[in-house]
């Protein structure tokens, strides 16, 4: 139902790779999102953008960067990993449908693990 | 501190029966609340969204209900099947922007037995 995607599915990769997670979008959707998600816990904003050229940071710290340089497009990327970023990576979208009715779509994850 | 706490944290039950998940909730002001439900592996999938005016909402065997004196919600699953087997968020929104920040639960991790 959901037209947001999210490559790779999985992620394996060694201590002070640069990596870079995409999350597209096809929805014309303005505001996008990137959580993080451990097992059993809640999910953390660690980036958010309201529209092209638009990035915020979140409530959670993140070593992570972003950027939206078209709407459809807001990937995240890992300039240098580490064990510490072991963790599933949720892209999500919204739409402009007043303030209090607004539904989140979410990607399927991507699961990284830092070796 | 804004908060939203779910219990109970897992639940098994058998296919066919009824359960209901709870969540209490802190966020203010309050704007809406949301049940999401998420498979293991995958994002969240809404199921409602309920504003401070509605009680009850009903999305299929789901039906959500809200009561925003004593700020509580429990979505309750009917006959349930084996598919309903997943982990079900609590998310609550406040009105401090256009969008309204988003409190999520931890989530109750239901499991259903055939």
């Amino acid at each position: 139902e959901a037209d947001i995607y999210q490559t790779p599915r999985y992620l394996v990769i060694g201590t002070g790779k640069k990596i870079t997670l995409e999350c597209s979008q096809t929805m014309g959707h303005d505001k996008m999102y990137w959580y993080q998600q451990d097992p059993g816990m809640e999910l953390h904003l660690i980036h958010y953008s309201y529209g092209v050229n638009s990035t915020e940071k979140g409530d959670l710290s993140s070593e992570s960067t972003v950027s939206r340089i078209r709407t459809e497009h807001f990937p995240l990327t890992l300039e240098s990993a580490r064990p510490s970023h072991t963790s599933q990576y949720l892209c999500a979208s919204s739409g402009i449908r007043g303030p209090t009715n607004e539904k989140l779509f979410f990607g399927s994850g991507t699961q990284l693990s830092v070796l | 501190k804004n908060q939203v706490e779910q219990s109970p944290q897992s639940l098994i039950i058998l296919e066919g029966k009824n359960c209901t998940l709870q969540c209490n909730y802190t966020v203010s002001p309050f704007s809406n609340l949301r049940w999401y439900k998420q498979d293991t592996g995958r994002g969240p999938v809404s199921l409602t969204i309920m504003t401070f005016s509605e009680n009850t909402k009903s999305n299929g065997r789901y039906t959500a209900t809200l009561d925003a004196d004593t700020k509580q919600s429990s979505l309750h699953i009917t006959a349930s099947q084996l598919s309903d087997s997943a982990s079900y968020i609590c998310v609550v929104s406040d009105r401090g922007s256009t969008l309204g920040r988003l409190y999520f639960g931890r989530g109750t991790q239901l499991t259903v037995w055939p």
